[in-house]
């Protein structure tokens, strides 16, 4: 089944730097895409949600780049600031099941001032 | 207001004994999953249900059971918990564009 990698782990930068966060999957249809974010001791909050036929989105402070290509997910804040702290969750949905959701391992970002 | 509410929200459990997560939604969504999350494992779903009276197996179900009594009702239930079990669950509906709503999770310690 779909397999999702997601690195780094663990991410520190300072504030008003970029930081990026990358999933990679092994489902060459899979066709939804998800970022969630979770501040701590909070639930998963979703950040964006990305269709296969969207290579380039962007939301408020962030853009999400798919390379389908390449199976590469990537999420690249700009300029982060300290309310970005927080874990970050790519899911992918697989062409093989509809129900479920492979979530990524996670990376807990930490923007220092 | 929360859409999909979690209780208990803390447990601390004997090891053997048994434990119900519950999970309540108003978003008249058709699927429901439960989740636990461990550090560095991210999310791994456990059971998952698309109708009222049934439940499917996730990717992680040996040790848990589930039950849909509504569409509105998904509960996780460990009859002999053991202290691999100590996690943080989370609870989710998902609606028809795929995005899952979650709970505020339940933080379970099992001693």
């Amino acid at each position: 089944g779909e397999q999702v990698e997601q690195r780094p782990p663990h991410l520190s930068v300072r504030e008003g730097d970029s930081a990026v966060i990358t999933c990679t999957y092994t489902d060459p249809n899979s066709y939804y895409f998800f970022w969630y974010k979770q501040e701590p001791g909070a639930s998963l909050q979703l950040l964006m949600k990305v269709f296969s036929s969207t290579e380039i989105n962007e939301g408020q402070g962030f853009t999400v780049l798919l390379n389908k290509k390449d199976k590469r997910l990537s999420l690249n804040l700009t300029a982060a600031h300290p309310g970005d702290s927080a874990a970050y969750f790519c899911a992918v949905r697989a062409s093989s099941s509809f129900s479920k959701l492979v979530f990524g391992q996670g990376t807990s970002l930490s923007v220092v001032p | 207001e929360a859409a999909v509410t979690q209780s208990p929200r803390s447990k601390v459990a004997v090891t053997g004994g048994k434990v119900t997560l519950s999970c309540h939604q108003t978003n008249n969504h058709d699927y429901m999953y439960w989740y636990r999350q461990d550090t560095g494992h991210g999310l791994r779903l456990i059971h998952y249900s698309y109708v009222a009276d049934s439940t499917e197996k996730g990717d992680i179900p040996d040790g848990y059971k589930a039950s849909r009594p509504s569409q509105e009702n998904f509960s996780l239930i460990l009859e002999l918990a053991s202290l691999s079990q100590t996690a943080v669950y989370f609870c989710a509906s998902k609606s028809n564009t795929g995005q899952l709503y979650f709970g505020e999770g339940s933080k379970l310690t099992v001693l």
